[in-house]
């Protein structure tokens, strides 16, 4: 069954300071890796997608990596803000049979204190 | 555009009863996905549309659940007779042929709440 794991549960750290969340997943075959940021009573919303040439692509204060081989990824945040404080989602679709069913992992919950 | 508009935004009832929820989708957008989200599980896919037709419902958890697209403008998602193990927040999201790798666009959702 392909599933996407994601650690950890939930962080708390201090503002304008560093995080990095993890994605491990078992889906294959691979087609793209997308992150996603849902704030509170909000639908998720995409931060950045990673393709399989893909290593590494920043948005902004985000950065995320992808290593196809070991079928990991990572969401670093520099400098992190109040507003950062969301639930962050690791999503990898099936893409067999062309359907790209998306499975998502059961998030990050982040949370930045003053 | 307003993106994915879903009513309500939240919703009480007691258990027996019947429960409808509404999507709108992005114009344009021809796929169609429901998703019932709460702690214990994480996001679940329910069921998804392409240009109006019901492609794969293998994740809607009884016969309970319906769903149903009249038009490329509207869907509802319907619960009949509710549980309270029902209780989630139901999110309806859209995406289009040619978007980045099928990017899905997320409604603001519903929470549903049975007594």
């Amino acid at each position: 069954k392909n599933q996407v794991e994601q650690s950890p549960q939930s962080l708390i750290i201090l503002e304008g300071k560093n995080c990095t969340l993890q994605c491990n997943y078992t889906v294959s075959p691979f087609s793209n890796l997308r992150w996603y940021k849902q704030d509170t009573g909000r639908g998720p919303v995409s931060l950045t997608i990673m393709t399989f040439s893909e290593n590494t692509k920043s948005n902004g204060r985000y950065t995320a990596t992808l290593d196809a081989d070991t079928k990991q990824s990572s969401l670093h945040i520099t400098a992190s803000q109040l507003s950062d404080s969301a639930s962050y989602i690791c999503v990898v679709p099936d893409a067999s049979g062309g359907s790209y069913i998306p499975t998502f992992g059961r998030g990050t919950s982040l949370i930045v204190h003053p | 555009d307003a993106g994915v508009i879903q009513s309500p935004r939240h919703e009480v009832t007691e258990m027996g009863q019947e429960v409808t929820l509404r999507c709108k989708p992005i114009s344009g957008h021809d796929y169609l996905f429901w998703y019932r989200q709460t702690m214990m599980r994480g996001l679940e896919l329910l069921i998804y549309f392409n240009n109006n037709v019901p492609i794969d419902d293998s994740g809607m958890p009884e016969d309970r659940f319906s769903a149903k697209m009249p038009n490329a403008s509207f869907s509802t998602l319907k619960i009949q007779p509710s549980e309270p193990r029902d209780s989630a927040v139901y999110f309806c999201a859209s995406s289009f042929v040619g978007s980045s790798y099928n990017e899905q666009f997320f409604g603001p959702g519903t929470r549903l709440t049975v007594l």
